[in-house]
């Protein structure tokens, strides 16, 4: 499995845009890579995956540049609410298969 | 459609004590996962389980623990004689089987809100 590295921590302010990027130098042809949001005393919930290029949804957008070898989470004007660890994960699309954790990077919003 | 469930929530155990870790799947998924968080850390594999069937227990620690997923009920995370090492968050999620149109084939997973175990 590829391993992350993420940033351990990130200060921002209500409103902005927030961007957590996170380096995977060995990521292999098949991995895809996946984001996952935890709020304290609750288990992490799925945010985004891709592969290549950007993917959007309602809750944020994955920018992967050609190598792959990085991808950055953004975050379009965070509350508050934001304020949580969030996980990079690289791997392959096989499902049914235990995820690797890393130490994620803790987000805190100000007011 | 409830999520997946984990009960007792909060669980407190003596040294020596065994310790019984439930969680109900999300309706419809037939595979179990079940993850531990130590303090200020990410979370660690720890089992995989199908109905009545251990799929990968590579994570889990060879002595105390076991797990089971029986055809009837949820499954169970079962810790003998704790040490206050196995102090820590336990989380289960769980997810639809392959041949579920919903797969996707993506690493989604949908977890429980955790059992926080304190051995005293």
């Amino acid at each position: 499995l590829a391993k992350t590295t993420q940033p351990i921590s990130m200060d921002s302010y209500e409103g902005q845009e927030v961007n957590i990027t996170c380096s995977h130098n060995n990521i292999a042809t098949n991995d895809y890579i996946t984001w996952y949001q935890q709020f304290p005393s609750q288990g992490p919930r799925f945010i985004i995956q891709g592969y290549k290029t950007k993917v959007t949804n309602e809750v944020a957008s994955l920018f992967i540049p050609a190598d792959r070898k990085s991808s950055t989470l953004s975050l379009p004007r965070v509350s508050l609410s934001d304020t949580a660890v969030y996980y990079c994960l690289v791997g392959d699309r096989t499902p049914l298969r235990q995820l690797t954790f890393g130490s994620g990077t803790q987000l805190t919003v100000l007011p | 459609n409830a999520g997946v469930m984990q009960n007792p929530r909060h669980l407190v155990r003596r040294r020596g004590q065994e310790a019984r870790l439930r969680c109900s799947p999300m309706k419809g998924h037939s595979h179990v996962y079940w993850y531990r968080q130590l303090p200020e850390e990410g979370l660690k594999f720890m089992v995989y389980l199908q109905k009545e069937n251990i799929i990968d227990e590579s994570g889990m620690p060879k002595e105390r623990f076991s797990a089971e997923f029986p055809k009837e009920g949820p499954s169970i995370l079962r810790i003998q004689q704790v040490v206050r090492g196995d102090s820590a968050a336990y989380f289960c999620a769980s997810s639809p089987s392959s041949r579920s149109k919903r797969t996707s084939g993506t690493h989604e997973q949908y977890f429980g809100p955790g059992t926080r175990l304190t051995v005293t």
